[in-house]
């Protein structure tokens, strides 16, 4: 596509529960990067996949997130027993060159209530 | 660890005004250094990054950016601010590796600019 897409735009779930947020790159980008903001906060850094392998997880916080990219285009961020603190905008970036000023999605809005 | 400090949370400029945005970066090396922008539900859009060279770089908007080693800085300048520049504006860092690219990038917390007319 033209730009980065992210489903759903916005999302609010309950406490405990589990959610999925998708990322469409730009067709042929091979790096993919998520990407969590809160509230007057700048994006914190979560994963990165090169082609369908994540090449760095080390910014996911603990083991209730996981993120997929099967066929190394679409990506998945998952979370697991959602907990308030979870309450953030969570941007997919995608680059067809790893970091070279990637293009950022307009986000998901995380509202765990 | 690499760290970027944004020392100013809020400023503000009268339309037609010059603007500096300041951003120190932490890092071992020379990094990656970028700076995008945020309007209100949007996503952020680049307005320029330095990775090796010219030390002056030239972004998109009519903005600018010098990259200081010694200082550890660059920081973003714009000789006339428009009332649409009005948003918030984030100083990157990342980290150089064999592949050529940055992974992921670690975000300053923002400097929210305000346009007065």
């Amino acid at each position: 596509g033209a730009g980065v897409s992210q489903t759903p735009s916005n999302k609010v779930t309950e406490k405990g529960k589990y959610v999925e947020l998708r990322c469409d790159p730009i067709s042929g980008h091979t790096a993919l990067y998520w990407y969590r903001q809160s509230l007057g906060q700048g994006p914190e850094f979560l994963i990165y996949f090169q082609g369908t392998g994540a090449a760095d997880d080390s910014g996911l916080p603990n083991d209730r997130f996981f993120a997929v990219r099967p066929e190394g285009s679409v990506s998945t961020l998952k979370i697991q027993r959602t907990e308030r603190g979870d309450s953030a905008v969570y941007l997919c970036a995608s680059s067809s060159t790893g970091g070279m000023g990637y293009t950022f999605g307009s986000g998901t809005r995380l509202t765990v209530v | 660890a690499q760290s970027v400090t944004q020392p100013d949370i809020h400023i503000t400029v009268s339309e037609g005004a010059s603007l500096e945005l300041r951003c120190n970066y932490s890092y071992g090396a020379t990094p990656y250094l970028f700076w995008y922008v945020q309007s209100p539900g949007q996503g952020l859009q680049l307005l320029l990054k330095y990775f090796s060279g010219d030390t002056l770089v030239q972004g998109i908007k009519g903005f600018e950016a010098e990259f200081k080693r010694s200082q550890s800085s660059f920081n973003l300048r714009k000789p006339s601010v428009h009332w649409s520049d009005a948003a918030e504006y984030f100083c990157a860092v990342g980290a150089p590796y064999s592949g050529g690219g940055a992974d992921g990038l670690t975000f300053g917390k923002g400097t929210h600019l305000i346009i007065q007319p």
